[in-house]
């Protein structure tokens, strides 16, 4: 069965480093999306996207965020100087209908 | 602006029992509805969804939930637990249309099976 991919599993970066994290959708997926789960919160909407653009975006998902489907195959996130309070797990998601299918998750640990 | 409520961070179940998840929600247009399951280690799998069809929606590994409007409510069952129903699941509710896939998010529930 199709899934969604995320690498890596778990990444560490010192505060103000830019750090990329990765997500191959489903292949015939259009819609693709990123979530977050800081430890004991809720799972968050950060950002949809659609046709090579963003569709919608959080208010969580300021300057420091940026989204790019570099190929045909690849979804990033980058976060260009990460905080502490950017420590959390990053789901990519994809979707052709209604009922996202996530990858498992980055956990980002920012120290 | 959309909502979700889980009522009760923990549940506990007998294997064999009846499991009842609660989710409330609140939006201002017809929702879609979604229950998702996470084990531990791995990533968010879709139970089930409503998405303004039936209102007894069927899902997988023997869970139902109804969508009940005057209730504002979209619980989880399952007859019997099984123990490897254990996990955390999760309530999300979204406008539909083309925010399908902005979902907001319940705060989880740990269900726990016991023998």
């Amino acid at each position: 069965e199709p899934e969604v991919t995320q690498t890596p599993s778990h990444q560490v970066t010192q505060m103000g480093q830019e750090v990329i994290l990765r997500c191959v959708p489903i292949s015939n997926h259009l819609y693709f999306y990123w979530y977050r789960q800081i430890l004991g919160q809720k799972v968050e909407f950060l950002v949809s996207f659609y046709n090579n653009e963003i569709s919608e975006k959080s208010e969580i998902f300021d300057d420091q965020f940026s989204v790019e489907r570099p190929d045909g195959s690849n979804f990033t996130l980058k976060i260009r100087s990460t905080k502490l309070e950017d420590s959390a797990m990053y789901f990519c998601a994809s979707s052709e209908a209604p009922g996202l299918d996530f990858g498992q998750g980055t956990r980002l640990t920012v120290v | 602006a959309q909502s979700v409520t889980q009522l009760g961070s923990h549940v506990s179940v007998s294997e064999g029992a009846l499991v009842l998840l609660r989710c409330n929600y609140s939006s201002s247009v017809p929702p879609y509805l979604f229950w998702y399951v996470q084990y531990p280690n791995q990533g968010l799998q879709l139970l089930l969804k409503y998405t303004s069809a039936a209102t007894l929606v069927k899902g997988i590994n023997g869970f139902e939930a109804e969508f009940k409007k005057s209730e504002t409510s979209f619980h989880l069952t399952k007859p019997s637990a099984h123990m490897s129903d254990a996990a955390e699941y999760f309530c999300a509710v979204s406008v539909g249309g083309t925010s399908y896939g902005k979902l907001t998010f319940g705060q989880g529930t740990i269900l726990t099976v016991h023998p």
